[in-house]
C-alpha cells in the first residue's frame, strides 16, 4: 500500500531563515506531487505540483521554491522566511489518471514563523 | 481559474441530525472527491466519483456526482460527535489534469 510523509511535524523559524521541508512518496511510482498551504480555518491553496523528476509548476508567485530530486521526493524550500509563510503545508500525491484519479494527502507540517 | 463554491460555510447540528452539503464549479468536472479533516492533521478521502450521475457510500456517509457535471453533494446520515470536523469537496476539470480544486470547506460541529 501507498504512504505519504512528511518532516518536520512542527516548526518554530525566525523571520529571514532559511526552510527546507520534505516530503516522500513510498509504494507507488512516478506519481503527481503537490504541496499545499493552508491558513489558520482556511481552505487549501496550491503552492506547487510536479509531473515528474525535474519538473515544477508554481501556481503563486513567492518567496518559496519547490524541487523534486527524486521520482518520490518532494522539497519545499525558502531563503528567507516571512512571517506570513507561517500556515500548515500538506504534501498530496495522485496517480496521474485521466479519468479516476485521486489524491492523497501526508499528516502536514505545521510552520510557525516568528 | 476554477472556482469551487461549497457550502454551507458551517454547520452546527444535533447528533442524530442529518447533514448536507454541496459543492458546485463554475465549468465541468470529470472527478470529485470528498475529504474530511479534523484539526492538525491532513485530509483524508471519503469518496471518489467519477462518472455524472454516480451515487456512492461510504458507511453513513454518500455522495453524489451532479448530472451536470458541475455540483456534488455530500450527505451524512445519523451524525455522530465523531463527525465533526472540516469537509472538503475537490475537483478535476477537463483541460487540466493534473490540478484538483478544492472548495473552502465545511466546518461540522455535532452536539451530542
Amino acid at each position: 500500500s501507498q504512504t505519504i510523509h512528511q518532516w518536520p511535524a512542527t516548526l518554530v523559524q525566525p523571520v529571514g531563515s532559511p526552510l527546507s521541508l520534505e516530503c516522500t512518496v513510498e509504494g507507488t511510482s512516478n506519481p503527481n506531487l503537490y504541496w499545499y498551504r493552508q491558513a489558520a480555518g482556511r481552505g487549501l491553496q496550491l503552492l506547487f505540483y510536479s509531473v515528474g523528476i525535474g519538473q515544477i509548476s508554481s501556481e503563486v508567485p513567492q518567496n518559496l521554491s519547490a524541487s523534486r530530486p527524486q521520482d518520490r521526493q518532494f522539497i519545499l524550500s525558502s531563503k528567507k522566511l516571512l512571517l506570513s509563510d507561517s500556515g500548515f503545508y500538506l504534501c498530496a500525491w495522485s496517480r496521474d489518471r485521466v479519468l479516476t484519479d485521486t489524491q492523497y494527502f501526508g499528516p502536514g507540517t505545521r510552520l510557525t514563523v516568528l | 481559474g476554477q472556482q469551487l463554491n461549497q457550502s454551507p460555510q458551517s454547520m452546527f447540528i444535533q447528533e442524530g441530525e442529518d447533514v448536507s452539503m454541496n459543492c458546485t464549479s463554475s465549468s465541468i468536472f470529470n472527478t470529485w472527491l470528498w475529504y474530511k479533516q479534523e484539526p492538525g492533521e491532513g485530509p483524508v478521502l471519503l469518496i471518489a466519483l467519477y462518472k455524472a450521475g454516480e451515487l456512492t457510500s461510504n458507511g453513513r456517509l454518500t455522495a453524489q456526482f451532479g448530472i451536470t457535471r458541475k455540483d456534488s453533494f455530500l450527505n451524512i446520515s445519523a451524525s455522530i460527535p465523531s463527525d465533526v470536523g472540516i469537509y472538503f469537496c475537490a475537483g478535476k476539470g477537463e483541460y487540466n489534469f493534473n490540478k484538483f480544486y478544492f472548495g473552502s470547506g465545511t466546518k461540522l460541529n455535532v452536539k451530542p
